[in-house]
């Protein structure tokens, strides 16, 4: 079974501060096929990154992600008000699976 | 805009059935394969199915098969999740969403554009 763990669970953080999220896979992703959402209560989840670190359509350039194999990284540079929310790693090399979430909220 | 809207959650009894529908709008879903998603209450998401974009190749995750059937409707570009055999853990808020596309024959991808959900229920 393939399983993405996300870390830490909640990060409490100010508006200005970076933010740096974790997601472990049990088992090597194949051809980095990873992807990250931001999820906000009520709303459609948005697709940020795909392919592990390419930016989706739309999406600022303080968001990035990076890793390969079975670590990877979102690391939002700047938080902005508006990005105070759920985010989840999803990978589709295998089947496909989500992470259980970070939730970023304000300190 | 391109956009989904989900439909027909509610509250249903264990072994019930249940049809979800999802309209899309902004877009054609012939062009895409097209997936559900789920989310239980205090759980994270769970893929559910996928259809390929003519509707000939569909996935289902293992909890789930033989009890629900994806399909779609390329002409009225709608989706749909017929659920039957219901059980008190599939009760979730059931999202459709659009798979990117893709050069290759990909059974799994990752979504580009997510409605905001339906809830269901399965209670006595």
């Amino acid at each position: 079974e393939f399983v993405l763990t996300q870390s830490p669970g909640t990060l409490s953080l100010s508006p200005g501060e970076r933010a740096t999220l974790s997601c472990r896979a049990s088992q090597t992703v194949s051809s980095n096929y990873l992807a990250w959402y931001q999820h906000k209560p009520g709303q459609a989840p948005r697709v940020l990154i795909y392919g592990a670190s390419t930016r989706a359509t739309g999406i600022p350039d303080r968001f990035s992600g990076s890793g390969s194999g079975t670590d990877f990284t979102l690391s939002i540079s700047r938080l902005e008000p508006e990005d105070f929310a759920l985010y989840f790693c999803q990978q589709y090399g295998s089947s496909l699976t989500f992470g259980g979430g970070t939730k970023v909220e304000i300190k | 805009e391109e956009r989904l809207v989900e439909s027909g959650g509610g509250l249903v009894q264990p072994g019930g059935s249940l049809r979800l529908s999802c309209a899309a709008s902004g877009f054609s879903i012939s062009r895409h394969w097209m997936t559900w998603v789920r989310q239980a209450p205090g759980k994270g998401l769970e893929w559910v199915a996928n259809i390929k974009e003519d509707g000939t190749d569909k996935y289902y995750v293992d909890s789930v098969r033989g009890r629900f059937t994806i399909s779609k409707n390329n002409g009225r570009g709608s989706l749909y999740l017929q659920m039957s055999g219901l059980r008190g853990d599939d009760t979730a808020i059931y999202y459709c969403a659009r798979e990117a596309a893709r050069e290759a024959y990909q059974p799994y991808y990752y979504m580009d554009v997510w409605g905001k959900g339906t809830t269901v229920t399965v209670s006595s």
